[in-house]
């Protein structure tokens, strides 16, 4: 089975913090998929980032960087100088290699205070 | 990218009825389709995955008598709730995945439904 953890609830920051995002994962494959989603207001998903399970590089997009450490199990998410359109819910989620059915943590609510 | 839509996007509909939620692949051809349900400030929980052709695999807890899905066509899937009652109400959210790149989901816009 499949288990991704997302433990914190809510993280509220003040404009231009960085704010990371845990999460950890448990998987019995040994190749699977992570992903990072936002879901803002609308509710429509926003995919920002896949990473396979052979790719432990590290990744940055603009201010959003990615923290794959396959021997914690965990893929963390770092906002940079956080802005106020960055408040949203954020799922980490998993998938196995070849069944492609996703798996989503609880989410964590972050909020960006001007 | 690819683009998938549903529709509605919300409904209203009285219980006991039904409604039919319609997700579509606007430019590929999506070989699998998966349905997913969220309650308010929880996550999303997959309910089925439907292959084009064949009948859908439900997750377990999920009435499969209750949630009616219909894959027809490479770039259409449908959700029927029947007999909707109030503790249906919720936002559901499709994805689809072609056979290219087949690890890459992408998701619908979701679909508002509540039954008063």
């Amino acid at each position: 089975a499949q288990k991704v953890t997302q433990a914190q609830t809510e993280i509220s920051v003040v404009e231009k913090e960085d704010v990371t995002l845990d999460c950890v994962y448990e998987t019995r494959d040994t190749t699977y998929y992570l992903f990072w989603y936002k879901q803002p207001p609308s509710g429509e998903l926003v995919f920002l980032i896949r990473r396979n399970s052979f790719d432990e590089q590290n990744e940055i997009s603009g201010r959003y960087s990615w923290n794959f450490q396959k021997s914690t199990s965990s893929f963390n998410f770092t906002i940079t100088a956080s802005q106020v359109v960055d408040s949203a819910v954020y799922f980490c989620a998993l998938t196995g290699w070849d069944d492609y059915k996703l798996s989503f943590g609880a989410g964590t609510t972050v909020t960006v205070r001007a | 990218g690819a683009v998938v839509s549903q529709h509605p996007s919300w409904v209203i509909c009285k219980s006991g009825t039904s409604v039919k939620i319609e997700c579509r692949s606007l430019d590929f051809q999506a070989t699998t389709m998966f349905w997913y349900r969220q309650f308010p400030k929880q996550s999303l929980m997959l309910m089925a995955t439907s292959n084009e052709g064949s009948k859908a695999t439900y997750e377990q807890g999920v009435e499969k008598d209750k949630f009616l899905i219909n894959h027809a066509s490479l770039t259409l899937s449908t959700l029927t709730v029947t007999s909707a009652h109030p503790e249906d109400s919720s936002f559901y959210i499709c994805s689809a995945r072609g056979r290219d790149r087949a690890y890459e989901q992408y998701f619908g816009p979701g679909t508002r439904l509540t039954v008063t």
